[in-house]
């Protein structure tokens, strides 16, 4: 059963800082692994997606890298804006037996961006 | 080209009464996966359809069902509801057949159980 963990739980950053939110799961046999932002009380919005194949994905100023050996995926965020803050969640996706596709989430990281 | 669309935005029964969520896809995306969203467990996968079928259930008692129609419309259904059954309840399409599979999720139903 796929587990995914993120720490921290939760950072606070002053803006302009970088920062780097981490992701680890336990099976490394996924089909790829997305990053999201979660808006309090809002639905989730798409940052990044990796695909197993790849070692990582660039989008303005958000980096996210994948090891799939060792089980382990990082945000990257540079210059931190308070428009930055928000719930940053990491999920590993399944595809078993060629169709059947599934997310595991990990707890999420709640960020906060200080002015 | 608008996004995942998920009705009611919020809705407050009482314990033993059932519900009805709905959620519309992307045009063009036929897989529609529902997730139960709760500050104790998290996320959790609930269920993907695609082509009015269910492909795949997470850990879920049976109280939790679903449907999808032929224009990929997808309806999620919780009987007899329990307090634990308050959650935020998030669908999101895909597009399948190839691509990157990336996920788009709606804004959510939140559910609260009196």
């Amino acid at each position: 059963k796929q587990e995914v963990t993120q720490i921290p739980a939760a950072l606070s950053v002053p803006e302009g800082e970088n920062l780097v939110l981490n992701c680890s799961f336990t099976d490394s046999a996924i089909y790829n692994l997305q990053w999201f932002r979660q808006d309090p009380g809002k639905g989730l919005t798409s940052l990044l997606l990796i695909q197993s194949s790849q070692r990582e994905q660039t989008s303005g100023r958000l980096n996210a890298s994948l090891d799939k050996s060792s089980g382990r995926s990082t945000l990257y965020i540079a210059a931190s804006q308070p428009g930055d803050s928000a719930t940053y969640l990491c999920a590993v996706a399944s595809l078993s037996g060629g169709s059947n596709y599934k997310l595991t989430f990990g707890k999420g990281t709640l960020l906060t961006v200080n002015p | 080209k608008a996004g995942v669309t998920q009705t009611p935005r919020y809705l407050i029964k009482t314990r033993g009464q059932q519900v009805t969520l709905s959620c519309s896809p992307i045009s063009g995306h036929r897989s529609v996966s529902w997730y139960q969203q709760t500050p104790g467990q998290g996320l959790q996968f609930l269920f993907e359809y695609f082509s009015e079928t269910q492909r795949n259930k997470g850990n879920f008692p049976g109280r939790f069902s679903g449907r999808q129609f032929s224009n990929s419309r997808s309806e999620m259904n919780v009987s007899t509801l329990e307090l634990g059954d308050s959650a935020l309840y998030l669908c999101a399409s895909r597009r399948t057949g190839g691509g990157k599979n990336i996920q788009y999720f709606g804004a959510g139903t939140r559910l609260s159980v009196l």
